[in-house]
């Protein structure tokens, strides 16, 4: 099993403020990793693959960097529609598996 | 437009069996590889089980291995979950979710089902 951990779990921060999002792995993945946003109450949208690839619609204040073990996901000038849950998730190998998220709160 | 919805979820006692559903829409259903993936209340994303498009590779978390069963209908357009012997540490929205090319990654979730076990 890969184990991730996601740093921090908690974050405060104000609209305009550049926002950054560590996840490190138990082992190297390459860069078969992935982003996810979630909102309360709602289903997890794909913000990121291949550790780096912008998905589809997707705002290009959303970046992610990283292979092997370290990645990082940032968001450049964070907007309101931003404050939410954000996971990360290997799939290298199966089980596949998610970090234990990001709360982005509003300072 | 891709619509995934979810249905059979509810209330089960402890060691009872509830069968999930996925209607899948607006994707080619049998070209894709699709997965279920769980939320207890107030928790994070664990990954439940994935059935490759033809049914040829199937994988579990070791958490439901022996208890819950994936299977889909291709000519139904439709992925299920068959959970036995429930636990209360089972209860959680269960997202159907469709993985992109085979690749790994998920881009399209359903909206969820909530499945509750408890006597």
């Amino acid at each position: 099993v890969i184990w991730m951990t996601q740093s921090p779990s908690l974050l405060s921060a104000s609209t305009g403020d550049r926002v950054t999002i560590s996840c490190r792995m138990s082992q190297g993945i390459s860069s078969y990793l992935a982003w996810y946003q979630q909102k309360p109450g709602k289903a997890p949208e794909l913000l990121i693959y291949a550790a780096s690839t912008l998905q589809s619609g997707v705002p290009s204040r959303f970046s992610g960097s990283g292979s092997g073990t370290d990645f990082t996901l940032t968001i450049s000038c964070l907007q309101s529609e931003d404050f939410a849950t954000y996971y990360c998730q290997q799939y290298y190998s199966f089980p596949w598996t998610f970090g234990q998220g990001t709360k982005v709160e509003i300072k | 437009e891709v619509q995934l919805v979810e249905s059979g979820g509810g209330l089960v006692k402890p060691g009872g069996s509830l069968r999930l559903s996925c209607a899948a829409s607006g994707f080619t259903f049998s070209s894709y590889s699709m997965n279920w993936v769980r939320q207890a209340p107030g928790k994070g994303l664990e990954w439940v089980s994935s059935i490759s498009s033809s049914s040829s590779y199937i994988y579990y978390a070791d958490s439901v291995k022996g208890r819950f069963t994936i299977s889909r209908d291709n000519a139904k357009n439709s992925l299920y979950l068959q959970m036995n012997s429930l636990r209360a540490e089972d209860t959680a929205v269960y997202y159907c979710a469709r993985e992109d090319d085979s690749s790994g990654y998920i881009d399209y979730w359903g909206q969820g089902t909530l499945v509750t076990v408890s006597s």
